[in-house]
């Protein structure tokens, strides 16, 4: 069984940083791409960033780039996310989710998702 | 990346048949078939009901079917049930800018 367990979250004051992490199981982590996508509270689902299966390619969305870092630890099977430079605008839940597509490709399909962890930045 | 273009709210009775719309350019859902939808209960995360356009994952009811034509994407659920209650969201691959995804703003279905 597939399972994705996001961590890592709480509560920053702006300009500050995070990591978030997310744990997978059930199946073989570095066969396959990974998403996070957010959703602030009471609105919709926004994608954040990918990364390939061996991590060499990531991609991010334009209102996180040059502030959020994905990375992934295939020995620990665990994705991250850095999260430098936080605004008021980055608070919402953080969901970790895989690709549906084996091999590592990217296609930002995404048929697991975690609960999500919930990132709140207020001074 | 501008998120795709979803109405706000379609409703339905039970037994009746609905169809979301999802409004991308040539750079998304015009260009790549990797076009998908999800369905996300209050407090839930979401569920993948539908991908590459028209493919349904195991486990999701034939009730459920996508299609596109040109730059639109749409979702339709026949036979409505009380549980199809939910938010639906369409996504797509993007090469706009830079590579990855997008989502659409998100539909409220209310089954009266």
């Amino acid at each position: 069984e597939v399972q994705l367990l996001e961590s890592g979250g709480g509560l920053v004051q702006p300009g500050g940083s995070l990591r978030l992490s997310c744990a997978a199981s059930g199946f073989t982590f570095s066969s396959y791409a990974m998403s996070w996508v957010r959703q602030a509270p009471g609105k919709g689902l926004e994608w954040v960033s990918v990364i390939s299966g061996s991590g060499g390619s990531t991609y991010y969305a334009d209102s996180v780039k040059g502030r959020f870092t994905i990375s992934r630890d295939n020995s620990k099977n665990t994705l991250y996310l850095q999260m430098n430079s936080l605004r008021a605008e980055d608070t919402a839940i953080y969901y970790c989710a895989k690709e549906i597509t084996f091999g590592g490709i990217i296609v930002i399909t995404l048929d697991y998702w975690g609960q999500g962890t919930l990132v709140t930045v207020s001074s | 990346q501008s998120a795709l273009t979803q109405p706000a709210s379609v409703s339905g009775s039970p037994g009746q048949s609905i169809t979301i719309s999802c409004t991308g350019t040539s750079s998304d859902v015009g260009a790549y078939n990797y076009v998908s939808w999800y369905q996300q209960h209050p407090g839930k995360a979401p569920k993948l009901m539908i991908s590459d356009v028209s493919n349904r994952p195991s486990g999701v009811s034939n009730r459920f079917s996508g299609s596109k034509s040109g730059n639109t994407a749409s979702l339709t659920i026949s036979g409505l049930q009380a549980e199809d209650e939910a938010d639906y969201y369409c996504s797509s691959y993007t090469s706009s800018n830079t590579l990855g995804g997008v989502f659409g703003g998100g539909t409220k279905l209310t089954v009266l």
